[in-house]
């Protein structure tokens, strides 16, 4: 039982801000948000992760909406590079076994 | 520093044989976690390290097994290959457990014959 869902695939042009939408409507109080990617041919590399504020680094902007029930991922100027699949993903850090779901396939074309 | 290192990188066995898999975490990170990867399943869990103590394990056979040494460098072992086990296998380490923010190696690409 999938606890996110996040759509199969999206484009984005290069240089436009990319804004991966994930919904986890069954999130609990203690859940974290967490994001990776992964690159063909490449283990998972961590993003970004929130528990209800949104969230800034080098890398992305993460956005948690106020009930928590969903979030986005916006990278603000998608290079070639950021084509991937991006894995959105709940943890409540009691541990590191993380649950992957199908991912979002995002295409940054020229 | 040196990212997380895994070997072989690649390998070919023949059904009925066993592998072993190496992982070397990021220097000073003490947690130790294996994934394995397929098209058609996806990433799942395998197990997972700290101290030296299994402290979660996914849902898979008895046939996959792991350990954790004192250096925090880990093995994983798959006894008695079958077809379905040809996948990619990864390594994850973190500081602490529980951490949540995972560094992963490339992985192990393992094909079963």
């Amino acid at each position: 039982d999938a606890k996110t869902t996040q759509p199969t695939s999206m484009d984005c042009a290069e240089g436009r801000a990319a804004n991966l939408p994930c919904n986890h409507s069954t999130i609990s109080g203690n859940e974290y948000v967490y994001w990776y990617r992964q690159i063909h041919s490449q283990g998972p590399q961590y993003i970004i992760h929130g528990l209800k504020n949104n969230e800034t680094n080098e890398m992305a902007s993460l956005i948690i909406t106020e009930d928590r029930k969903s979030s986005t991922l916006i990278l603000p100027h998608a290079t070639l590079r950021d084509t991937a699949v991006y894995y959105c993903m709940l943890n409540n850090n009691a541990g590191n076994m993380l649950t992957f779901g199908g991912g979002t396939r995002l295409m940054v074309k020229p | 520093k040196a990212g997380v290192t895994q070997t072989p990188r690649y390998l070919i066995k023949t059904r009925g044989q066993q592998v072993t898999l190496s992982c070397s975490p990021i220097s000073g990170h003490r947690s130790v976690s294996w994934y394995q990867q397929t098209p058609g399943q996806g990433l799942q869990f395998l197990f997972e390290y700290f101290s030296e103590t299994q402290r979660n394990k996914g849902n898979f056979p008895g046939r996959f097994s792991g350990r954790q040494f004192s250096n925090s460098r880990s093995e994983m072992n798959v006894s008695t290959l079958e077809l379905g086990d040809s996948a990619l296998y990864l390594c994850a380490s973190s500081l602490a457990w529980g951490a949540g923010e995972l560094f992963f190696g490339e992985g192990s690409r393992l094909t079963v014959l």
